[in-house]
């Protein structure tokens, strides 16, 4: 069955860096766009991020711009979100999410891993 | 950019009671690219419906969508304990997707 596995969360200080990954499987990733959508500690849903199913379109959210980047290994079914430059209103879930195109939905979710932006 | 908007903030109902929640877009936007969401405490989201009014794969025939110029409504036709959530609105437009702030249903 789908399956998509985020890990790489944890606790850093402001300004600081985090890579996080996402491992897929059960679908044919190489066919899907993928996302990142996180999720403030009791909070609504936010996109943070978007790559092409083969790696050559990428669009962020204005509030990561310039900060955070996406990428993707289609050898490997995985994609990554580097993180530099955290604030604490970077603290959230950050889930991974493919979205095969036709209606620009997300799919298909993974359970999120929790990055702790804090001093 | 476009805001969505949604209705109520919360939703108590009785189990086998019909619950209507709205979602309502600052500008036109197509129905084609307008989706919900089921998110139960402690779990990802779960898409529910696409294209308005499309079910995902395995949601029950209870989940409707249906639009009505800006203004996009998520029915429940009798709900169920297990309904008990948080339901979101996205939309996608000029490489932006955007989720409206969520609504809750609590049920009795």
């Amino acid at each position: 069955q789908v399956q998509l596995v985020e890990s790489g969360g944890g606790v850093v200080q402001p300004g600081g860096s985090l890579r996080l990954s996402c491992a897929a499987s059960g679908f044919t990733f190489s066919s899907f766009g993928m996302h990142w959508v996180r999720q403030a500690p009791g909070k609504g849903l936010e996109w943070v991020a978007f790559i092409g199913y083969d790696g050559n379109n990428e669009y962020y959210a204005d509030s990561v711009k310039g900060r955070l980047t996406i990428s993707r290994d289609n050898s490997k079914n995985t994609m990554f979100l580097q993180m530099n430059s955290l604030r604490a209103e970077d603290t959230a879930v950050y889930y991974c999410a493919a979205d095969y195109g036709d209606y620009h939905v997300f799919d298909y979710w993974g359970q999120g891993t929790l990055v702790t932006v804090s001093s | 950019d476009i805001v969505l908007t949604q209705s109520p903030g919360t939703l108590t109902l009785s189990p086998g009671e019909r619950a209507a929640l709205s979602c309502r877009a600052s500008q036109d936007i197509s129905s084609t690219f307008l989706a919900w969401y089921q998110q139960k405490p402690g779990q990802a989201p779960r898409l529910l419906l696409y294209g308005a009014s499309i079910r995902a794969t395995g949601i029950p025939e209870r989940f409707s969508g249906s639009e009505s110029g800006t203004d996009f409504t998520l029915t429940i036709s009798r709900v169920e304990p297990e309904d008990s959530a948080v339901y979101y609105c996205q939309q996608y437009y000029s490489i932006l997707w955007t989720f409206g702030q969520g609504t809750k249903v609590e049920i009795k």
